[in-house]
């Protein structure tokens, strides 16, 4: 079956831009998470989802991170007035509703701040 | 969550059995060791978890200490392909987010 689908693969914007990147999560899978992966670096927690409420959002880096999952499925991360520091592979993960179910992450997202 | 200390690197001959080491002397009972791997430019791939027992599955086989402060990740015949970051994770029975550390970078040589 399909697995994480994240689009766009990779994106470049200007410093001061809004970005939005997409995650498909497999489907029947309640809970939806995002990572952030710095240059080197293993991936580390966003926010969490479970159905299209917003459980876990402390490792959100600021109020300019914003994330949003409307029916349940598809979610999307927002970054307002992008930094460069905001460049990073952006990871979203999906796993069905046992807490202790693996999670199955998609390839990313390549963010570049210029 | 504990903490997971790893090596930083290991190299491994292609056929061979690769065996993978984790740290995790200040687990707690209710808590999971968890594997994943990370192939360059894609996303981290779940191997393998346990609590207490060995567990074996098409992937690889995870043992873990009698008193659970360690662990082991062996992949029985590695090939190429099996070139990647490992991250051993331990997480909290019910909690949700994976608090990744540095991994091991495991390189297969042919």
């Amino acid at each position: 079956g399909a697995g994480v689908s994240q689009s766009p693969r990779y994106k470049v914007a200007k410093r001061g831009q809004d970005v939005a990147l997409r995650c498909d999560p497999i489907s029947g899978h309640v809970s939806l998470f995002w990572y952030q992966q710095a240059l080197g670096q293993g991936p580390e927690f966003l926010t969490y989802f479970q159905n299209e409420a917003q459980l876990d959002k402390s490792g959100l880096p600021s109020d300019r991170f914003f994330a949003e999952r409307p029916e349940g499925s598809v979610s999307t991360l927002k970054i307002q007035r992008t930094q460069q520091e905001d460049s990073a592979v952006y990871l979203c993960a999906s796993s069905l509703a046992d807490r202790d179910q693996p999670q199955h992450f998609g390839d990313g997202t390549r963010l570049s701040i210029l | 969550d504990a903490k997971t200390t790893q090596p930083p690197s290991m190299d491994c001959a292609e056929g061979r059995a690769a065996n993978l080491p984790c740290n995790h002397s200040t687990i707690s009972g209710n808590e999971y060791v968890y594997w994943y791997r990370q192939i360059h430019s894609q996303g981290p791939q779940y191997i393998i978890h346990g609590l207490k027992n060995n567990e074996t599955n098409e992937m690889a086989s995870l043992i873990i200490t009698e008193d659970r402060k360690s662990s082991t990740l062996i992949l029985p015949h590695a090939t190429l392909r099996d070139t990647a970051v490992y991250y051993c994770i331990v997480k909290i029975q019910g909690a949700q987010k994976l608090v990744f550390g540095q991994g091991t970078r495991l390189t297969i040589n042919p």
